[in-house]
């Protein structure tokens, strides 16, 4: 099973608030990616990472941000969250390379009321 | 634009079937095909993948065919059993790429009836 953790499992907030979704991975992965999952839907990206202090745009524009500044941690940031943000947020992580194995996280189903 | 095109959106088998999942890429550039599986709150897991310099590959009950001239790559799960009940996805990933970025197919989700 992949050592990747993602806090909260479950988030209902109000319109306007910031929050703060975290990613941790314990395999020393230096690519890290966030995709945005609507039910029954398939996975978008909506950002990655090469390693520490470098962070990409996916191909979904998302109004979120990420950090990266430690190997293990890849938090998504929203500012004001709107009812249009309400989705399932997934983290994954992977060794260098173009076609490594993306191990994924169990997401954070997000609801923005 | 949808690069990978997968089908069908659900497939129920009974116990001892054979589920197939289609996909059909559009993007050439495209070595790299994994599949992809989820089940309910759970994130997605690699299943099996194929490079285009094969047409087959097999893993246990899992198959991945592969025709490279018709840009279709499909899952053959043998022998289904209720608990493969889950939601599958096809990605492709493009040659040369150093993100490892993935394109994903809308996925299936496939019921197992015992």
């Amino acid at each position: 099973e992949a050592d990747i953790y993602q806090t909260p499992r479950y988030l209902v907030i109000g319109t306007g608030k910031k929050i703060t979704l975290e990613c941790s991975q314990t395999m020393g992965h230096d690519k890290m990616y966030w995709y945005q999952q609507d039910p029954g839907m398939e996975l978008h990206l909506i950002h990655y990472s090469y390693g520490v202090n470098s962070t990409e745009k996916g191909d979904l524009s998302s109004e979120s941000t990420v950090s990266r500044i430690r190997t293990e941690h890849f938090p998504l940031t929203l500012e004001s969250a709107r009812p249009s943000h309400t989705s399932q947020y997934l983290c994954a992580s992977s060794r260098a390379g173009g076609k490594e194995t993306q191990y994924f996280g169990p997401g954070t189903r997000l609801l923005v009321l | 634009q949808q690069q990978v095109k997968q089908s069908p959106q659900s497939l129920i088998v009974q116990k001892g079937g054979i589920s197939i999942i289609n996909c059909a890429y559009e993007n050439t550039a495209f070595d790299y095909f994994p599949w992809y599986q989820q089940f309910p709150g759970k994130g997605p897991a690699l299943l099996i993948a194929i490079r285009p310099d094969v047409s087959e590959k097999k893993e246990g009950r899992f198959t991945i065919s592969f025709n490279k001239s018709a840009k279709q790559f499909s899952l053959h799960i043998m022998d289904s059993q209720p608990g493969d009940s889950a939601t599958y996805f096809c990605a492709a990933s493009r040659r040369l790429s150093n993100t490892g970025k993935l394109i994903f197919g809308q996925g299936t989700t496939l019921q197992v009836k015992p």
